[in-house]
């Protein structure tokens, strides 16, 4: 499993977008790059995955350049409900069932 | 549909004390994956299955932890005897068979253990 690096906490106001940077240099040819949000006294929860280029959904965006060793994920207009913990993690797609392995994740933190 | 269940949602037991924690997973889901969670060291895989039959625990941290899965909708976790250092957030996740695209585990609510 390539190794990540994200900063340990990022600082916002509401209104304005969010962008979580992880790096992932020994990314391998098979792996995807996923990020779960946890909120505080809840289980984490699957947000957005992507391969290459950009992947965009209700939630998130997440851009992934072409060397693919970074990755962002970008939180638009943020709000004092976006406060939470944001896990990236790296891996091949697996069989199904395979183990997740989650590192210290970002910690958010939305003001108003 | 139902999530995860989980239970207790909260536990405070004496040190020494026999501890068992319990999971139900989605139904149809496959996977399970039992996690824990502390401030020191975050978020921790201790044990997964697969199909009821256990493919990883090299996580659980020393012989007083113990999981199975009897069936597909049941699964527990017991620490026997219990010690304060494992006071921790325990989380249960599933996955359906389906799921490898995505790879989406789905979490329960999670059991807060206190060991005093």
């Amino acid at each position: 499993l390539a190794k990540t690096t994200q900063p340990i906490s990022m600082d916002s106001y509401e209104g304005q977008e969010v962008n979580i940077t992880c790096s992932h240099n020994n990314i391998a040819t098979n792996d995807y790059i996923t990020w779960y949000q946890q909120f505080p006294s809840q289980g984490p929860r699957f947000i957005i995955q992507g391969y290459k280029t950009k992947v965009t959904n209700e939630v998130a965006s997440l851009f992934i350049p072409a060397d693919r060793k970074s990755s962002t994920l970008s939180l638009p207009r943020v709000s004092l409900s976006d406060t939470a913990v944001y896990y990236c993690l790296v891996g091949d797609i697996p069989q199904a069932g395979t183990a997740l392995i989650f590192g210290k994740g970002t910690t958010l933190s939305v003001s108003s | 549909d139902a999530g995860v269940i989980q239970s207790p949602r909260h536990e405070v037991t004496e040190m020494g004390q026999e501890v068992t924690l319990r999971c139900k997973p989605i139904s149809g889901h496959n996977s399970l994956f039992w996690y824990r969670q502390t401030m020191m060291r975050g978020l921790e895989l201790l044990i997964y299955f697969n199909n009821n039959v256990p493919i990883d625990d090299s996580g659980m941290p020393e012989d007083r932890f113990s999981a199975k899965m009897p069936n597909a909708s049941f699964s527990t976790l017991k620490i026997q005897p219990s010690e304060p250092r494992d006071s921790a957030v325990y989380f249960c996740a599933s996955t359906p068979p389906t799921a490898h695209v995505y790879n989406e585990q789905f979490f329960g609510p999670g059991t807060r253990l206190t060991v005093l």
